[in-house]
């Protein structure tokens, strides 16, 4: 299995409402990531975690709330979110290659907020 | 001055021809540096990563970085109108987890 899978695909939600995008990977992956992907701009990085913990947090805003339950699953929890948090959710999960951490992304979750 | 620099594009080339895509970086401390291909709707894949200055090969890919100058090249030889997507360079920050992408180019390659 070399794939990243993320559900769901699409997503619709309320600014009341709390959902959550899920991420796995049975690639035996030290770390996994969340991007964000407005349209025509460039992946931003949102979280990382290595080894099942945070190590990295952009300054996100409290309103998502990153998990990871173990080392092949990667949640994010949404909770009253606002309509310019539409965007593509990326995962992706990474190892070292040549000394090179490479990433693999997933398909993505696209959120949209009304 | 943002870290990695793109031409958006769009880049509008006939089928056949030899495309080239480039960016520029500010920040020395790095350590790869990596071309992604994103189809629309789709996740970023990895076309190719290089360290060291000079060139490295893959089928019709070539990668290109010039430390000197801070430039970094990807060229499509006998481009194809599946190559037509958004290309992204990206650079790793020294040790640590963080991937910088560049804006992206848009990339149209036309029968």
């Amino acid at each position: 299995d070399t794939e990243v899978t993320q559900t769901p695909k699409h997503l619709v939600m309320g600014m009341t409402n709390k959902k959550s995008l899920k991420c796995e990977q049975h690639m035996g992956h030290r770390a996994m990531y969340w991007y964000k992907q407005k349209a025509k701009k460039p992946p931003e990085l949102m979280f990382v975690y290595s080894y099942e913990k945070l190590s990295i947090n952009e300054s996100v805003p409290s309103r998502f709330s990153p998990e990871c339950p173990n080392s092949s699953l990667l949640n994010l929890h949404l909770h009253a979110l606002q309509p310019e948090d539409s965007a593509l959710y990326l995962c992706a999960s990474s190892h070292i290659s040549q000394g090179a951490n490479v990433l693999t992304f997933g398909a993505g979750s696209r959120l949209t907020v009304l | 001055q943002k870290e990695v620099e793109q031409d958006p594009g769009p880049l509008s080339v006939p089928e056949g021809a030899i495309v080239s895509l480039n960016c520029t970086y500010s920040n020395s401390a790095f350590q790869y540096f990596m071309w992604y291909r994103q189809y629309s709707r789709k996740g970023p894949e990895l076309l190719m990563y290089t360290y060291s200055s000079g060139n490295k090969e893959d089928g019709r890919f070539t990668a290109q970085v010039d430390k000197s100058s801070k430039y970094i090249s990807l060229f499509i030889r006998d481009s194809q109108p599946s190559d037509s997507a958004t290309y992204l360079c990206a650079k790793e920050r020294y040790n640590t987890d963080k991937l910088i992408f560049g804006t992206g180019t848009r990339l149209q390659v036309f029968p």
